[in-house]
């Protein structure tokens, strides 16, 4: 069965250093894999997504995602950290035949200025 | 285009009432998710339509919740009898079906006291 586990459930950093989630999966097949963002009493809004093209994904407001199979890891990146970008962040994996989304227990970003 | 709309985004119910909430998916969105988050935990998912027909409903504890998506457009969920550990927020996705990207609601925060 599929699985994803983020590794720190808080994560504080300071505007402009490097952002760094950490997320891992597991998949009895090749995996499609998300990162989705939650901003406070807001749904869940896709930041990127993997599906088995390149393994580098770039998504939106500047984050990317590097897929490694030899490390079965799909950790989210940003370079410069803005206050914008705290919020909660969600690794997903496609749940096989259905295509429901397996979800993380969450990162909360918190970024200090 | 316009996102999914849920609504109420808030209720408040005591222990043993029902509730019903409603979702509206971005039109022409095949596929139709419900999913529980509850504090601290990533969604999980409780049903999935495709069209109006049931795909998924494993984890939706039947005894109490029940769906329906008339005319495969709008869906309501409901608890009857709501319990303590319901308390939770209820998220509401769409997408066009297979692989696509699914979009999510705002949500609706039920407080069961």
């Amino acid at each position: 069965a599929q699985s994803v586990t983020q590794l720190g459930s808080h994560v504080s950093v300071s505007e402009g250093a490097l952002v760094l989630l950490r997320c891992n999966y597991s998949s009895s097949v090749p995996p499609y894999l998300f990162w989705y963002v939650q901003y406070p009493n807001q749904g869940l809004q896709l930041l990127l997504k993997y599906t088995s093209a390149a393994t580098l994904v770039k998504g939106i407001n500047g984050f990317e995602a590097e897929f490694k199979k030899s490390e079965t890891s799909f950790h989210l990146t940003k370079p410069s950290a803005h206050m914008s970008d705290a919020a909660e962040y969600f690794c997903a994996v496609d749940g096989g035949a259905t295509n429901k989304l397996i979800f993380g227990t969450g990162t909360l970003l918190a970024v200090q200025p | 285009e316009a996102g999914v709309a849920q609504s109420p985004r808030y209720k408040i119910i005591e222990k043993r009432q029902s509730v019903a909430f409603w979702c509206n998916p971005i039109s022409g969105h095949a596929t139709l998710y419900w999913y529980q988050q509850i504090l601290g935990q990533g969604p999980k998912l409780l049903i999935q339509f495709q069209n109006n027909g049931v795909v998924d409903d494993s984890q939706l504890p039947k005894d109490r919740f029940s769906a329906e998506r008339l005319k495969g457009v709008d869906s309501t969920l409901k608890i009857q009898p709501a319990k303590l550990e319901d308390s939770a927020v209820y998220l509401c996705a769409s997408s066009r079906g297979g692989t696509d990207t699914q979009y999510f609601g705002p949500g609706t925060r039920l407080t069961v006291l």
